[in-house]
């Protein structure tokens, strides 16, 4: 298995552009995640879906931010508009099952610079 | 009552000396503390894990040591390598149910030669 795949590795945009990162998790894993990653607040878990229905946003700072699953081999994080505090790398996970034992498989991140 | 505290947030050692990094929590739901290791460039990966129903927990040169009364647990890498050097996430979550991961905030590790 490829493991999970995130597209693109580095993004850089300018202030007030729409952003689009995306990831493809392991097949036949019903649950992904959504972390954002800086050195002030750590990890940060932002949404979580199971079986391609979003089960938790409480962690999306804000409406500007919005993700998607539209199959279970896909998903979507879009941020418009984008702004400068929004840099950070955003990671995509994936589990096998809902129990607190399943591991998280994480793919290698998107980097979001937004000048 | 969510936060995981973890210290120190770097952690110099030297070859074949014991790493230990330590964390606390204050929600006693939480029953399942796994730790995480992130090289760089790369997403975080399990490492370990450990239930509050044993003391310690060991996978080769790594052992996690969890006093449920004081609610922490530690990480100890013994006879650290250079290949060690990364960074270490613990966190927390509840066995039972959805499962929603509450990470420390980090320590990087640096092994020197």
């Amino acid at each position: 298995d490829a493991g999970v795949i995130q597209s693109p590795r580095h993004e850089v945009t300018e202030m007030g552009q729409e952003v689009t990162l995306r990831c493809k998790p392991i097949s036949g894993h019903d649950y992904l995640f959504w972390y954002r990653q800086t050195m002030m607040r750590g990890l940060e878990l932002l949404i979580y879906f199971n079986n391609n229905v979003p089960i938790d946003d409480s962690g999306m700072p804000e409406d500007r931010f919005s993700a998607k699953m539209p199959n279970a081999s896909f998903s979507t994080l879009k941020i418009q508009p984008s702004e400068p505090r929004d840099s950070a790398v955003y990671f995509c996970a994936s589990s096998p099952w809902d129990r607190g034992n399943s591991p998280l498989h994480f793919g290698n991140g998107t980097r979001l610079t937004v000048t | 009552q969510q936060q995981v505290k973890q210290s120190p947030q770097s952690l110099i050692v030297q070859k074949g000396g014991i790493s230990i990094i330590n964390c606390a929590y204050e929600n006693t739901a939480f029953d399942y503390f796994p730790w995480y290791q992130q090289f760089p460039g790369k997403g975080p990966a399990l490492l370990i894990a450990i239930r509050p129903d044993v003391s310690e927990k060991k996978e080769g040169r790594f052992t996690i040591s969890f006093n449920k009364s004081a609610k922490q647990f530690s990480l100890h890498i013994m006879d650290s390598q250079p290949g060690d050097s990364a960074t270490y996430f613990c966190a927390a979550s509840m066995y039972e149910g959805f499962q929603k991961l509450v990470f420390g905030t980090g320590t990087r590790l640096l092994v020197s030669p």
